[in-house]
């Protein structure tokens, strides 16, 4: 099935660094959501987009919704250890289509 | 429970076995969904039941999958025949309702692994 393209593949950074990724889709939706998943568990909403446009904070991150309406980012800032863990953006038109995932690791 | 939850959370099978994959999403949700996550990949949609509407396969990727969902609540997801391909973690979400500004709540998922 199609995937969206999410970058980067995977991060390696030092703790109280900055993170950003980004997802860019051929086709436009609706939503925009952004997701983290740690190990054994299930996804879990992060931040949920609704309009071209939007910009929302959910604490230390930021995502945006991109005008087109074919992209969105996600920062992430002063990043702490338990940031670790894979992000996946999703965009919705009646289903979810999920990208590829970005892999964060926070080195000591 | 509080959450989704989902049986077995390991599954290592032979191939060519029949598995079925169960599914208990939160009660009062209506919409239940499952998806695939291969290895390193993202979550692939599989099917989707909303109340008593006719599911949404358009995900499976074969006749060799099918889903049920008995009285609204739990659901099975049955894998027959299956190849060493099917391995992944087959991972299942409920909402209150169909529709963008519903929140999908996911289970942990089960490993399945086709030897």
């Amino acid at each position: 099935g199609q995937q969206l393209n999410q970058s980067p593949q995977s991060m390696f950074i030092q703790e109280g660094e900055d993170v950003s990724m980004n997802c860019t889709s051929s086709s436009i939706f609706n939503t925009w959501l952004w997701y983290k998943q740690d190990p054994g568990e299930g996804p879990v909403l992060l931040i949920a987009l609704y309009k071209a446009g939007e910009l929302t904070s959910n604490g230390r991150l930021t995502a945006q919704f991109g005008i087109t309406r074919k992209d969105s980012f996600l920062n992430i800032s002063a990043s702490i250890p338990s940031d670790v863990g894979i992000y996946f953006c999703a965009g919705q038109r009646e289903k979810l289509t999920f990208g590829t995932g970005t892999r964060l690791t926070i080195i000591p | 429970g509080a959450g989704v939850s989902q049986s077995p959370s390991n599954k290592v099978t032979e191939k060519g076995k029949d598995v079925e994959l169960r599914c208990d999403p939160i009660s009062g949700h209506t919409a239940l969904y499952w998806y695939r996550q291969s290895l390193g990949q993202g979550l692939e949609f599989l099917i989707y039941f909303q109340g008593n509407s006719a599911p949404d396969k358009s995900g499976l990727p074969s006749d060799r999958f099918s889903a049920e969902r008995t009285g609204g609540s739990v659901s099975t997801l049955t894998i027959q025949r299956t190849q060493q391909e099917d391995s992944a973690v087959y991972l299942c979400a409920s909402s209150l309702g169909a529709g963008v500004s519903n929140e999908q709540f996911f289970g942990p998922g089960t490993r399945l692994t086709v030897l």
